[in-house]
């Protein structure tokens, strides 16, 4: 079967400090993967997809990146976090355009 | 651009009680639409998707529906339980497109 890890689950970071949250799929190959951003009483929001490796689509101007270095792989990163980074980033899998499987989440708290 | 939007925000029904919870799109050319459920500070578990063809999907005690021409889907729950109480989120794919769209979601609690 197949497992969506993200880690870690919690982290608190001060304003102007890196970011490197990672994500990573087992059990299934040639996923298309995502990264979203929940923030408090606001709906999801897409930041990133990848349908496969170094393949990188960006739906919102942000100080963030992503990168899939591995097929099963998915980093989101940022070199200098902003006090409205903060949110519950949540990655998640798909094979094409069928059903998305979530994984647990990061609660980032930038101070 | 694809608006989604779900009613109520917020519902409390005593536990036993059949309930709908309403998810509103005003793109109709979807490719799919998907319910998850949401606990508090933990990620969004897949309860059904229903594809643009399709007009119901049930699991359990779920059913929901999709109505492509009028931009609606609902998601009934039978005999609510207050193990079912969560955040509902809907969300409706695009053709062709990792662009998904989600509503902000129903907070519902089944009180015992």
């Amino acid at each position: 079967s197949q497992t969506i890890h993200q880690w870690p689950a919690t982290l608190v970071q001060p304003v102007g400090s890196p970011l490197s949250l990672e994500c990573t799929v087992e059990g299934t190959s040639n996923p298309n993967l995502y990264w979203y951003r929940q923030a408090a009483g606001r709906g999801l929001q897409l930041l990133f997809y990848s349908v496969g490796i170094g393949q990188i689509s960006s739906e919102v101007p942000q100080n963030l990146s992503a990168s899939r270095p591995q097929d099963r792989q998915f980093i989101l990163s940022s070199k200098k976090l902003l006090l409205s980074d903060s949110g519950f980033y949540l990655c998640a899998w798909s094979v094409k355009v069928d059903e998305q499987y979530f994984g647990p989440g990061t609660r980032l708290t930038v101070t | 651009k694809q608006e989604v939007t779900q009613i109520p925000a917020a519902l409390s029904v005593p536990e036993g009680e059949n309930l709908v919870l309403n998810c509103s799109f005003t793109d109709s050319a979807i490719y799919n639409l998907q319910w998850f459920r949401q606990d508090p500070g933990k990620g969004l578990t897949s309860l059904l998707l229903i594809q643009s063809s399709q007009r119901e999907q049930t699991s359990g005690r779920l059913n929901a529906s999709l109505d492509k021409s009028s931009g609606r889907s609902t998601l009934y729950i039978a005999a609510s339980q207050p193990g079912d109480s969560a955040t509902y989120l809907c969300a409706v794919r695009p053709w062709h497109n990792n662009d998904m769209r989600f509503g902000a979601g129903t907070r519902l609690t089944v009180k015992p």
